[in-house]
């Protein structure tokens, strides 16, 4: 099975300043599907941000971006000109695009904190 | 409409009661999950239902119990559960389960076991 790596639990960054998530990934597949999903305190999960491994380029929402290394199994998050709504967990997903039960392998998380 | 809903937002039930979860969409998506979220942990997966037939169970404790009655509706029936059960269950749905789309996750149900 694939795994998903979130090595920093816990971040903190200033309002309007600049964070980046890190995600390192393992798989022996060359088609994939990577995902950023965020969950505030309120609990309910949303999608931030989504890249297809075929797309060389790093895929962009508004404040949100990734860098997308494919040979290194990277994918990071940055957010920028955080504001306070930003502060939430964040999980970094990955799905295969073999239709192998539609399963999402999740990593453990990045509670990111936003500091006024 | 991209929204998922579940009721209750919040479940307290005994060791020997029986209880359902209940989970809906209408956005015409065929594929339907069940999670177990534990607080700051990343969601479990226990089901998944794909054009409302169950094509994943992820070793899941016969106590509880998966139902999909039509392809917007999602239940789970809960049936003496022990306290380690206590957590979040998140339901989510996506388009078209031979095609990689996102999920989209409802509120979940909190559910304490006591």
């Amino acid at each position: 099975a694939q795994t998903v790596t979130q090595s920093q639990p816990e971040m903190s960054v200033q309002e309007a300043e600049t964070v980046t998530l890190s995600c390192t990934y393992d798989t022996s597949e060359s088609d994939y599907y990577l995902f950023w999903y965020k969950q505030p305190p309120s609990r309910q999960m949303i999608l931030v941000i989504r890249q297809e491994a075929y797309k060389q380029q790093n895929a962009t929402e508004n404040r949100f971006s990734v860098n997308f290394q494919k040979a290194a199994k990277s994918f990071s998050l940055k957010i920028s000109d955080s504001q306070l709504g930003d502060a939430a967990m964040y999980f970094c997903a990955y799905r295969s695009q073999l239709n192998t039960g539609n399963q999402f392998y999740f990593g453990t998380g990045t509670s990111l904190t936003v500091i006024p | 409409d991209t929204e998922v809903t579940q009721t209750p937002k919040h479940l307290v039930m005994g060791m020997t009661n029986k209880k359902s979860l209940k989970c809906e969409q209408h956005m015409g998506h065929r594929a339907m999950y069940w999670y177990k979220q534990k607080a700051k942990k990343p969601p479990e997966l226990m089901f998944v239902y794909s054009y409302e037939k169950l094509s994943i169970n992820e070793s899941v404790p016969s106590r509880f119990s998966p139902e999909c009655p039509n392809s917007s509706l999602l239940n789970l029936h809960l049936h003496a559960l022990q306290p380690e059960d206590s957590a979040l269950y998140l339901c989510a749905s996506s388009q078209d389960p031979a095609t990689v789309y996102e999920q989209y996750f409802g509120p979940g149900t909190r559910l304490t076991v006591t």
